[in-house]
């Protein structure tokens, strides 16, 4: 079945330094691709989107660029803030025409002062 | 816009008692669904709607009931309580053209449930 396998974390960094997120996925069919970030105590809220192959989704200085060749849709930022602390998660929908989304475990990001 | 309301934030249950956790969205989406979170696990979906009337089961329907009587409500009903439902209960809806990729989900702030 359609499978979102993220790296695990938590993960620690400077403020300032280079952030990656690995993300790859098993699906059938043609999915749109998600990162979606949540903060302490809240609801998880859209970063960024893409829904073929080659698209690049951004938000708040985030990228991600759907890979069909390698199925990895990987969260970048150049330099992270205090504020970027959060869980991320990638999740993909609609690989088979259908309406589920499936969640990736989660990322925890630290980010230190 | 309010967008998706959850209720209550927080509660506590005994093994065996009943209760409904209450989400609404005033958004007018077709689509909504329930998740629980659980550390180490990501989501996983309990129920979920395609629209009024319409309602199917996710990857972890056991032990839960839901209906789907507006477009705005999709209540879940815990039955009979047990310790290994003590979780985060997480609403969410979106827009979904009818055949389409699932489109962006709109989360509320979440329901932190212990079962004792």
């Amino acid at each position: 079945g359609d499978s979102v396998t993220q790296m695990e974390g938590p993960v620690t960094l400077s403020e300032e330094a280079c952030l990656t997120i690995n993300c790859t996925y098993t699906a059938t069919g043609y999915p749109s691709l998600f990162w979606y970030v949540q903060y302490p105590g809240e609801g998880l809220q859209l970063l960024l989107k893409a829904t073929k192959a080659d698209d690049k989704g951004s938000n708040k200085g985030f990228e991600a660029t759907y890979r069909k060749e390698t199925t990895s849709f990987h969260l970048e930022k150049g330099s992270v803030q205090v504020s970027d602390s959060a869980v991320y998660f990638c999740a993909l929908s609609g690989a088979t025409g259908g309406f589920k989304t499936i969640f990736g475990a989660g990322t925890r990001l630290f980010v230190k002062a | 816009n309010a967008g998706v309301t959850q209720t209550p934030k927080f509660q506590v249950l005994k093994t065996g008692q009943s209760m409904t956790l209450q989400c609404a969205q005033d958004m007018n989406h077709e689509y909504m669904s329930w998740y629980r979170q659980d550390p180490g696990m990501g989501l996983r979906l309990i129920h979920y709607s395609v629209g009024a009337g319409i309602t199917d089961q996710g990857e972890v329907p056991n032990g839960y009931n839901v209906s789907r009587s507006t477009t705005e409500d999709f209540p879940l009903r815990l039955l009979s309580a047990a310790p290994s439902q003590t979780s985060v209960y997480f609403c969410a809806s979106s827009y979904s053209l009818r055949g389409s990729s699932t489109d962006t989900q709109y989360f509320g702030p979440g329901t932190r449930l212990t079962v004792l």
